[in-house]
């Protein structure tokens, strides 16, 4: 395993402004993941973080809505554009060592209001 | 596309009991299932991953079984304690992807 640190852990912010998530993986690894868990729901990936390539965006999300950056083997940022309450959510950071298995960060908590 | 459920979506025990968690999945040609658990407002901790190839896999108090041919994972906790309460989440790869797919969990209460 590894550890995977998240910033901020949480955040109030208003509505139209924008919010970067930052992760910091302790060891180099191939493939970052963002998740979004909204209110009493599960896991939803929003995009593979690919070093030296653009992030790989899942359906429903898109990267003028999430800008993701992927500037070396230990480091992303997940942007979060333009923000309405919907956006509301806890944000994960994730990786995978070996194919299958994530590891997560301890979250973002956002709030928009 | 691969699809994971749990039931019961919360669960409330006392302390000391031995439980049984249960996760369905869709598409039985998986490549990994693994348990996590969450704390309130917190990231994911993995507690145990199972493999295609593995009936089973132990730690601790934890025992995770995977039966591919029904579909069905079901994560065990012996003796439970105050502190096991959480919420408890199951993710399962599909065909032809590592990707996980995750359940929407189960909340977990264990009354002292």
């Amino acid at each position: 395993s590894a550890v995977i640190s998240q910033k901020p852990s949480r955040d109030i912010c208003q509505r139209g402004t924008s919010l970067t998530i930052q992760c910091q993986v302790d060891s180099q690894v191939t493939m970052m993941f963002w998740y979004r868990q909204q209110p009493g729901q599960s896991l939803t990936l929003i995009a593979t973080a690919n070093q030296g390539s653009e992030a790989t965006y899942e359906s429903g999300f898109v990267i003028d809505k999430f800008p993701i950056s992927r500037p070396n083997l230990t480091f992303s940022t997940l942007t979060v554009s333009n923000m309405s309450p919907e956006d509301s959510s806890i944000y994960l950071c994730s990786v995978d060592f070996q194919p299958g298995e994530l590891f997560f960060g301890e979250g973002s908590r956002l709030t928009v209001l | 596309k691969q699809e994971v459920t749990q039931i019961p979506a919360a669960l409330s025990v006392p302390e000391g009991e031995n439980l049984v968690l249960n996760c369905s999945f869709t598409d039985s040609a998986i490549y990994n299932l693994q348990w996590f658990r969450q704390d309130p407002g917190k990231g994911l901790t993995s507690l145990l991953l199972i493999q295609s190839s593995q009936r089973e896999q132990t730690s601790g108090r934890l025992n995770a079984s995977l039966d591919k041919s029904s579909g069905r994972s079901t994560l065990y906790i012996a003796a439970s304690q105050p502190g096991d309460s959480a919420t408890y989440l199951c993710a399962a790869s599909g065909a032809g992807s590592y990707q996980l797919t995750f359940g929407k969990g189960t909340k977990l209460s264990v009354i002292p």
